[in-house]
């Protein structure tokens, strides 16, 4: 198995309300990353896991909580979200999380915040 | 602090003629070097990565990219286009001395027409 996958494909949700978008690869990658990309610009790295343990928090706001249940599973809880957090948000894999490991993105999760 | 910049928004060329997305990068330490394709609504797909050796690197659906440290430049090319080769392309380092995160570049727009 060589894909991340990520549910749900798409997501429409109000700012009042809770949801949590799912990863997960089965190719045995210990570092793992969230990513949110707006049209026709480049992915924003938002955190990264490594070996389960969150490595990198690029100051991400706190209604955004990611978890690592374990070395295959990502999951991105969503809270009180804002109409700007509307994006595409990629889930991606890597052997490590060294410099030289090209990551693996799923397909997204188109997020809607009405 | 390590950048890429990827000159031109957007590339257009017939079928059946060469294609060249170019790619110019600013690290501190050795580069680590990446190109991603984005299909419309997709994930990011890994095509090839630079990271020591030979300067021309093969990759996925006939690319290619040749590393030129002089000009700090990294240029994918394939000699001969397919309409299915248009796509949004990133170009991406990583600093081998500051091993943090995975820069992108804007994004080049490819359009191969018939």
């Amino acid at each position: 198995d060589t894909e991340v996958t990520q549910t749900p494909k798409h997501l429409v949700m109000g700012m009042t309300n809770k949801k949590s978008l799912k990863c997960e690869q089965h190719m045995g990658h210990r570092a793992m990353y969230w990513y949110k990309q707006k049209a026709k610009k480049p992915p924003e790295l938002m955190f990264v896991y490594s070996y389960e343990k969150l490595s990198i928090n690029e100051s991400v706001p706190s209604r955004f909580s990611p978890e690592c249940p374990n070395s295959s599973l990502l999951n991105l809880h969503l809270h009180a979200l804002q109409p700007e957090d509307s994006a595409l948000y990629l889930c991606a894999s890597s052997h490590e999380e060294g410099s030289y490991n090209e990551q693996f993105f799923g397909p997204g999760t188109r997020l809607t915040v009405l | 602090a390590q950048s890429v910049a990827q000159p031109e928004d957007q590339v257009n060329v017939a079928e059946g003629n060469p294609l060249t997305v170019k790619c110019t990068y600013s690290v501190s330490g050795n580069p680590y070097l990446f190109w991603y394709v984005q299909y419309p609504n997709r994930g990011l797909q890994f095509l090839l990565k630079y990271i020591t050796g030979d300067n021309l690197v093969k990759g996925s659906y006939g690319f290619e990219a040749e590393f030129n440290k002089s000009q700090t430049s990294f240029h994918l090319k394939k000699p001969s286009a397919l309409v299915s080769d248009s796509a949004l392309y990133f170009c991406a380092v990583r600093d081998g001395a500051n091993d943090y995160k995975l820069s992108f570049g804007a994004g080049t727009t490819v359009t191969v027409r018939a």
